[in-house]
């Protein structure tokens, strides 16, 4: 088993939909969650870190759900520039650096 | 305020040769970190470096595949007799401090094709 796991998608919706991913690790011991987006294998780049109380970014929200050990990631009114994939990052009591990736979730958002 | 630099963008090399991959971390950083992806995957931690020093290479395979993070210079990420499984994208990323919620900053990445 996987220590982070991802539904792989592909997600197709059209704009202005509501989609959410879900991401499981399986390190009871982790300590922070992140979602990073990469598009077409460029470098992944931050999109928000994930707080226990759930936190809010404009149209993108996170939550995290410690004792099902899960994070998701929802996106409301999709527009065509959030089509790329989604990487849900676990981190335990380690360097910043030791991040376990999911392999990751692909968006495709159809006008 | 340049962001972290990786060079070259895209290496190809044929079995057997060695491949040398750059890193220049964001100006100030002192921590780097060097990932793999392969097609279809997420990235894989690979080592983690700060000056001078080899602070954890767990996710570094256990031969021919070596990195260095000298006083002066960039990061060097060095594979030895590359292999076509050697072929994926290697990330560097930085960061300011190692504390489990800093931030990292990603590199544009040197794919590596192997022949």
């Amino acid at each position: 088993r996987k220590e982070v796991e991802q539904d792989p998608g592909p997600f197709n919706v059209p704009e202005g939909a509501t989609v959410a991913f879900n991401c499981t690790y399986s390190n009871s011991a982790s300590q922070s969650f992140f979602w990073y987006r990469q598009d077409c294998r460029k470098e992944p780049k931050l999109l928000m870190s994930v707080y226990s109380s759930g936190n809010e970014d404009g149209r993108f929200t996170a939550q995290l759900n410690r004792a099902s050990q899960y994070i998701s990631l929802l996106i409301r009114d999709s527009k065509l520039s959030d089509s790329a994939t989604y990487l849900c990052v676990v981190r335990g009591l380690t360097n910043a650096g030791k991040s376990t990736f999911g392999d990751g979730t692909t968006l495709t958002v159809k006008p | 305020n340049a962001g972290v630099m990786q060079n070259p963008r895209h290496l190809v090399r044929r079995r057997g040769q060695e491949a040398r991959l750059r890193c220049s971390p964001m100006k100030g950083h002192s921590h780097v970190y060097w990932y793999r992806q392969l097609p279809e995957e997420g990235l894989k931690f690979m080592v983690y470096l700060q000056k001078e020093n080899i602070i954890d290479e767990s996710g570094m395979p256990k031969e021919r595949f070596s990195a260095e993070f000298p006083k002066e210079g960039p990061s060097i990420l060095r594979i030895q007799q590359v292999v076509r499984g050697d072929s994926a994208a290697y990330f560097c990323a930085s960061s300011l401090e190692s504390a489990t919620n800093e931030k990292l900053f990603f590199g544009s990445g040197t794919q590596l094709s192997v022949l």
